[in-house]
């Protein structure tokens, strides 16, 4: 297995559009998370899934923001009417239930 | 809910001294407890991690046990290198908190040749 991966790595985005992230995770982990990151901030959560089911949401997780994950498989993210304050580096990870969780390089976002 | 406290940086060595970030935490339950190292434009890389109270983690070196009494967790490393310089997060998991990783802010490492 290649580990968690992230696409794209880098988006440079207009203020106002939508954009959208892809994570794949480990495939035998049922759980996967987004985390958004900020220079000189740990990750905060924003979402998981367990297998296909989205169970909790951050008070971060604005309505412009979306998430799904078809078939328990990978997952995407998706910002609509992006705002200057959205640039962040977005984080996905997976785990088993109660184990560590493992992190894909991220995608950072950067809105003009 | 959990939380966790780490000590501010920037931590500023020369290269071979001795190396500790301190970490204490608040949970629900029994947590896990995890360091994770991130190398600038990465992701977070697990360094260690420790289950249960008294149970020591380590790799590359690098060391945290788990203190139930103090609920603390500190990362130490006998002698640093040039390229242990990154920014290190304390994390834990608990049942309290559905077991959804719960991060520090982060240390800041910058070793010195």
């Amino acid at each position: 297995d290649t580990g968690v991966s992230q696409d794209p790595r880098h988006k440079i985005t207009k203020r106002g559009q939508n954009v959208t992230f892809r994570c794949d995770p480990i495939s035998e982990h049922n759980r996967l998370y987004w985390y958004r990151q900020t220079l000189g901030q740990g990750p905060e959560f924003l979402t998981y899934f367990q297998n296909e089911a989205q169970l909790e949401k951050s008070r971060l997780l604005s309505d412009r923001f979306s998430a799904e994950r078809p078939k328990g498989s990978f997952s995407t993210l998706e910002i609509q009417r992006t705002e200057q304050g959205d640039s962040a580096m977005y984080l996905c990870a997976s785990s088993l239930l109660d184990t560590e969780a493992f992190f894909g390089q991220g995608t950072r976002l950067t809105v003009v | 809910g959990d939380s966790v406290t780490q000590m501010e940086g920037p931590v500023t060595l020369s290269e071979e001294a001795f190396l500790t970030i301190n970490c204490t935490y608040t949970a629900t339950g029994y947590p896990s407890l995890f360091w994770y190292v991130q190398y600038p434009g990465e992701g977070l890389q697990l360094l260690l991690k420790a289950t249960k109270a008294d149970d020591k983690g380590s790799n590359k070196g690098f060391e945290a046990t788990y203190r139930k009494e103090t609920t603390s967790f500190h990362l130490e490393k006998g002698s640093v290198q040039v390229s242990d310089s990154a920014v290190y997060f304390c994390a834990l998991s608990s049942s309290g908190g559905s077991y959804i990783p719960t991060f520090g802010r982060g240390t800041s490492l910058i070793v010195h040749p």
